[in-house]
């Protein structure tokens, strides 16, 4: 089946660090990706849609000069958290489609957790 | 932004016993999805709805795709302890690579 690899599966670092994740579909091609944020005993909260080779659809409130989303091929996706903060401390979980009527499927997540 | 509503957000079983869970919208969707969570793990799929009145199985697992594709629901039979963990469902309004709308999630519990 189709397997979306998370990297790194959790981070701890210091605040002001910029962090970067990576999110990629291992036996296909992903036309699209979309990072999610998940706070404890929530559910998932879309950041943005990362479509390939164009610029990242936000959703409304998500600062798009502070997550930045490359997807420059069909198979990466990255989020990069910058000048990280304590508030940013979340698990952050991406999901990748082919498109063709396949549904969509999640990565493991990454737990990020700022001191 | 636009939830579907799952309740109740927790539910304790009996191991063996079945259990059958609910997602209603007050929108139509156009494909209906029921993923599972373990602590720490991203979603996975469960089983994947494309259309209205579809009933679909994956082993021990049962779907539907509401008639007014405005619900769907999951039922799990013969309960067993790694059944564990959190039942969200999903829908999308348009094709495969368009956003998912997320319930919140209900959490099952199985006792053996």
């Amino acid at each position: 089946g189709a397997v979306v690899s998370q990297h790194p599966s959790r981070v701890i670092c210091k605040s002001g660090t910029s962090v970067k994740i990576e999110c990629r579909s291992l036996d296909f091609q992903a036309t699209t990706m979309f990072w999610y944020r998940q706070f404890p005993k929530k559910s998932l909260m879309l950041m943005a849609t990362s479509n390939e080779g164009s610029k990242a659809t936000y959703e409304q409130g998500v600062e798009k000069d502070k997550f930045l989303i490359n997807h420059a091929s069909l198979t990466l996706s990255t989020l990069t958290v910058t000048s990280a903060h304590p508030e940013d401390s979340s698990f952050y979980i991406c999901s990748a489609g082919s498109g063709g009527g396949q549904p969509q499927h999640f990565g493991d997540g990454t737990r990020l957790s700022i001191l | 932004g636009q939830q579907l509503n799952q309740s109740p957000q927790s539910m304790f079983i009996q191991e063996g016993e079945d259990v059958s869970m609910n997602c209603t919208s007050s929108s139509i969707f156009n494909t209906w999805l029921w993923y599972k969570q373990d602590p720490g793990e991203g979603p996975v799929l469960l089983i994947a709805l494309y259309k209205a009145g579809e009933l679909t199985s994956n082993g021990r697992l049962t779907a539907q795709f509401g008639i007014t594709r405005k619900d769907s629901f999951l039922n799990i039979s013969a309960s067993i302890p790694s059944d564990v963990g959190i039942y969200f469902c999903a829908g999308q309004k348009t094709g495969a690579n368009s956003k998912l709308t997320f319930g919140k999630g209900i959490t099952l519990s199985v006792r053996p």
